[in-house]
């Protein structure tokens, strides 16, 4: 079946700029996540859903960046007035459930200019 | 917190070599742990996991155990390839009732014929 979708899958964007990231669960399930990895860095975790409710939000740097996610489906992340310290890849990954393992998209690079 | 680290990269062996790949954690409570791979060009896997004390995961030749007294979840596989050239995450899911995971920052293995 179809996996964790995200896009852009690329997205070159001006210091200062707000961008968008959207990621596509697999069908059916509850439990979405967003991360960070930084080049030669390890994964850094942003935000929880459940359903459509966010309880942990606990790893956003800033309150430039938002994440929201409706119908139980899709997540946008938004990063508002870029940095170029938020030049990354954002991963999304989404599971059944909170025990279950983790499935992950292909991620969105985000280069800041 | 909950933390991961890894022996840091890269590692380079020759094929049918042996391989490990160590990891440690601090965790409270009982963490489930996992490894998981990103070969080039592709998103991030599963590979194994182990979900308490003395677990052995296994999958396609790569084999941790969960060592509690040693805090330790170390990658082995006694006859490396070509084709396991990938950076290898290990990570682990803490107690609480997010699931969310934390990785460590990840090893990079190059294996040439």
């Amino acid at each position: 079946g179809a996996g964790v979708s995200q896009s852009p899958s690329n997205k070159v964007t001006e210091k200062g700029k707000d961008v968008e990231l959207r990621c596509d669960p697999i069908s059916g399930h509850t439990a979405l996540y967003w991360y960070r990895q930084r080049l030669g860095q390890g994964l850094e975790f942003l935000i929880y859903f459940q359903g459509n409710s966010a309880p942990d939000k606990s790893g956003l740097p800033s309150d430039r960046f938002s994440a929201e996610r409706t119908g139980e489906s899709v997540s946008t992340l938004t990063i508002q007035r870029t940095q170029q310290e938020d030049s990354a890849v954002y991963l999304c990954a989404s599971s059944p459930n909170t025990v279950e393992p983790q499935h992950f998209g292909d991620g969105t690079r985000l280069s800041i200019l | 917190g909950d933390s991961v680290t890894q022996m840091e990269g890269p590692v380079t062996l020759s094929e049918e070599a042996f391989l490990t790949i160590n990891c440690t954690y601090t965790a409270t409570g009982y963490p489930s742990l996992f490894w998981y791979v990103q070969y080039p060009g592709e998103g991030l896997q599963l590979l194994l996991k182990a979900t308490k004390a003395d677990d052995k995961g296994s999958n396609k030749g790569f084999e941790a155990t969960y060592r509690k007294e040693t805090t330790s979840f170390h990658l082995e596989k006694g006859s490396v390839q070509v084709s396991d050239s990938a950076v290898y995450f290990c990570a682990l899911r803490g107690s609480g009732n997010t699931g969310k995971l934390i990785f460590g920052q990840g090893t990079t293995l190059q294996v040439k014929p």
